[in-house]
């Protein structure tokens, strides 16, 4: 059993189209999560949400547009891809906020490695 | 937002040795640190994590340390085995009403057998 799965695993595509990758956990969790990791390997942050709604944008242009249906999927939308888009976008997720009782760890999913032509 | 530097980018040791890996934060208020593994092509993996209430956590050949006061925390691998050549990353957690990880930048492990 996949905890957290993402599709589709590769994206290749123009500059200029729209895309969307999507995740979901199976774990019950409340919480999750979007980061990139670029070709340095740099992880970062993109968006967080919580009970479906968004906690935190971390100044992400606003070409990103998460979507939470319900609490299990968050996908990820991408208008006007640009060539600096492309790296690989984790989705991950964790039991809820609250520090101290475990609720923190975060789980990843395999990654979505996009590459814009 | 929240810092975290890591040192070494690259460490290569021989198989049976120790390897150390350290980090620094910048926030204060940051009271959570995992660390996760990251194979070639593969999803960061957590393999161990350290609240701010405790100082030294060891799971088999995994420890990681703490230092509050100094706000720095290390990993340390000891017996390395060829198997745990990968990219180590550590995290920190900045409590601002969302749990998002503050990465560093990594440290390529390699084992040499």
């Amino acid at each position: 059993d996949t905890a957290v799965s993402q599709t589709p695993k590769y994206l290749v595509t123009q500059m200029g189209n729209d895309k969307s990758i999507k995740c979901e956990q199976n774990l019950g969790h409340d919480t999750m999560y979007w980061y990139k990791q670029d070709s340095k390997k740099f992880l970062k942050i993109m968006f967080s949400y919580n009970n479906k709604e968004l906690i935190i944008n971390e100044t992400v242009p606003n070409r990103f547009s998460p979507k939470s249906p319900d609490k299990a999927h968050l996908n990820l939308h991408i208008n006007s891809l640009e060539l600096g888009d492309s790296a690989v976008y984790f989705c991950a997720s964790s039991q809820g906020l609250l520090a101290g009782v475990n609720q923190e760890t975060q789980y990843f999913g395999p990654g979505t490695r996009l590459l814009v032509l | 937002g929240e810092n975290v530097e890591q040192h070494p980018s690259t460490l290569s040791v021989q198989e049976g040795d120790s390897a150390v890996i350290k980090c620094t934060y910048s926030d204060s208020a940051s009271n959570y640190f995992p660390w996760y593994k990251q194979e070639l092509g593969k999803r960061p993996q957590l393999i161990i994590d350290i609240r701010s209430n405790v100082g030294e956590k060891k799971d088999q050949r995994i420890a990681v340390t703490l230092n509050k006061t100094a706000k720095h925390f290390s990993l340390h691998i000891t017996e390395t085995q060829p198997e745990d050549s990968a990219v180590y990353f550590c995290a920190a957690i900045q409590q601002t009403g969302a749990n998002n990880l503050f990465f560093g930048t990594g440290t390529r492990l390699t084992v040499i057998p």
